[in-house]
C-alpha cells in the first residue's frame, strides 16, 4: 500500500506553546490530506480537510485559528497546535486518499502540560 | 451528513472461531466501504474494503459484505487468532467526497 509518514509521533509541550506536526505522501501526491483527533478508546474524529494550495476547510467545532493547517505542497501538509492547552492533549493522524483507498500516517500522541 | 453505525462495542472470542462486526449507514449516496484495524497506539490500517457494485468480497480470512438495500455491511473473520485482537473500524466514503465517515469502532480481544 501507498505510504504516509507523520512526525513527530510523540511530543511534550508546555502549555502556551505551539507545536507543528507533519504529514507526508511518500510514493504519491495527494491533493487532499485529512487531520483526525483521536480519543483514548474513541474513533476517529475529523478535524479538517487539508487542501493544496488553498485554505483547509474545518469541522463544525473545530477552531481553525486554534489548529492551523497549511499543505504547501502536493505531498506535505502541516498542522500546527496554537497556544496549546493540557485539554489539547490527544492523539492525532493524518490520511491521505490514492487509488480510491485511504492511508494514514503514524499518528501524534501530543502531550500538554 | 453521512452517519456510519458499528456493533458491538466490544467483542470476546475464543480463538479458532468466527468474528462479525456490523455497521450500518445512512446515506445510500455512499458506495465505498474499508474497513481498518488500528492496534494500541498504531495507526489504522486498511484491511479489506469493498465498493457498491458487489455484495461480497474475501480475502483469506476475512471477508465484507455489503447489503446496499438495508445499507448495512459487516466484516467476518473466520479462524480467528490471538493477533487478530485489536480496535476494527468501518468507514463510509460516497463519489462526492473525499473523506471517510468512521464508525465508533470494535473492540475485539480473541482469548487463546
Amino acid at each position: 500500500g501507498a505510504v504516509v509518514s507523520q512526525h513527530p509521533s510523540r511530543v511534550i509541550c508546555k502549555s502556551g506553546t505551539s507545536v507543528k506536526i507533519e504529514c507526508r505522501s511518500l510514493d504519491f501526491q495527494a491533493t487532499t490530506m485529512f487531520w483526525y483527533r483521536q480519543f483514548p478508546k474513541q474513533s476517529l474524529m475529523l478535524m479538517a480537510t487539508s487542501n493544496e494550495g488553498s485554505k483547509a476547510t474545518y469541522e463544525q467545532g473545530v477552531e481553525k485559528d486554534k489548529f492551523l493547517i497549511n499543505h504547501a505542497s502536493l505531498t506535505l501538509s502541516t498542522l500546527t497546535v496554537t497556544s496549546a492547552h493540557p485539554e489539547d492533549s490527544s492523539f492525532y493522524i493524518c490520511s491521505a486518499n490514492t487509488g480510491g483507498s485511504a492511508f494514514f500516517g503514524q499518528g501524534t500522541r501530543l502531550t500538554v502540560v | 451528513g453521512e452517519n456510519v453505525e458499528q456493533h458491538p462495542s466490544t467483542l470476546s472470542v475464543q480463538e479458532g472461531d468466527s468474528a462479525v462486526i456490523k455497521c450500518t449507514y445512512s446515506d445510500s449516496a455512499s458506495n465505498y466501504f474499508p474497513w481498518y484495524k488500528q492496534e494500541l497506539g498504531k495507526r489504522p490500517q486498511l484491511i479489506i474494503d469493498i465498493r457498491s457494485n458487489v455484495g461480497e468480497k474475501k480475502d483469506q480470512r476475512i471477508a465484507v459484505t455489503l447489503n446496499k438495500t438495508a445499507k448495512h455491511f459487516s466484516l467476518h473473520i473466520t479462524e480467528t487468532q490471538p493477533e487478530d485482537s485489536a480496535v476494527y473500524f468501518c468507514a463510509a466514503k460516497h463519489s462526492g467526497a473525499n473523506n471517510l465517515f468512521f464508525g465508533t469502532g470494535t473492540r475485539l480481544t480473541v482469548i487463546p
